[in-house]
């Protein structure tokens, strides 16, 4: 059982199209993360909100977008991705045992 | 900047033998967690380190985190299929409030 939850699950896109992943979690936490994770990889950090306001963004080519729109929500804007992009993409948060992270299903996206 | 290296990248074991996976960081951490990541899944928090030389249990799993706190290791007693995964440390040290992944070990346990 997870208390963070990812949509869509499964994300194929063309190189032209413009798509979103989502994130909700209600455990109250104020620090939310985007991770990228390819096969036999560990998570690879994208961006990092604290208090809804963007605090970390890991060098992440533009056509990568986050947004918060509030204390449960976040969201990946996705356009004009690489077939390199595709990858498993993991949101996560904390906020009750420091640095401890609680990590959403993930969705795994292909682009063609 | 701060790295955190872990091994072995793979294990292979038989069911009902030992598994350790150690992980040494460059600097001093001021925590250390574990997850671990099944097969298709996600990582899964399992414990956080904070203290010098602590050593945490869980049924068959064994968290240690070193007296300087720059290494770790997790001792899995007697593993079985369910163990199967791939198990990574996150240390953060105190110049950084996000936690580095190490590359993880994956267990492969044989019937």
């Amino acid at each position: 059982d997870t208390e963070v939850t990812q949509t869509p699950k499964h994300l194929v896109m063309g190189m032209t199209n413009k798509k979103s992943l989502k994130c909700e979690q209600h455990m109250g936490h104020r620090a939310m993360y985007w991770y990228k994770q390819k096969a036999k990889k560990p998570p690879e950090l994208m961006f990092v909100y604290s208090y809804e306001k963007l605090s970390i963004n890991e060098s992440v080519p533009s056509r990568f977008s986050p947004e918060c729109p509030n204390s449960s929500l976040l969201n990946l804007h996705l356009h004009a991705l690489q077939p390199e992009d595709s990858a498993l993409y993991l949101c996560a948060t904390a906020g009750g045992i420091p640095d401890t992270q609680y990590f959403g299903p993930g969705t795994r996206l292909t682009v063609l | 900047g701060q790295q955190v290296m872990q091994i072995p990248q793979y294990q292979h074991v038989q069911e009902g033998e030992d598994f350790t996976t150690y992980c040494n960081s460059s600097t001093t951490l001021s925590n250390i967690q574990w997850y671990k990541q099944r097969p298709g899944g996600h990582p899964v928090f399992l414990i956080q380190l904070v203290k010098s030389g602590e050593v945490k249990k869980q049924k068959r799993l064994t968290f240690q985190f070193g007296e300087a706190k720059k290494n770790s290791s997790l001792h899995i007693t007697a593993t079985q299929t369910t163990d199967v995964g791939t198990y990574f440390c996150a240390g953060r040290s105190g110049g950084s409030y996000i936690p580095t992944f190490g590359r993880g070990t994956s267990l492969i346990v044989h019937p």
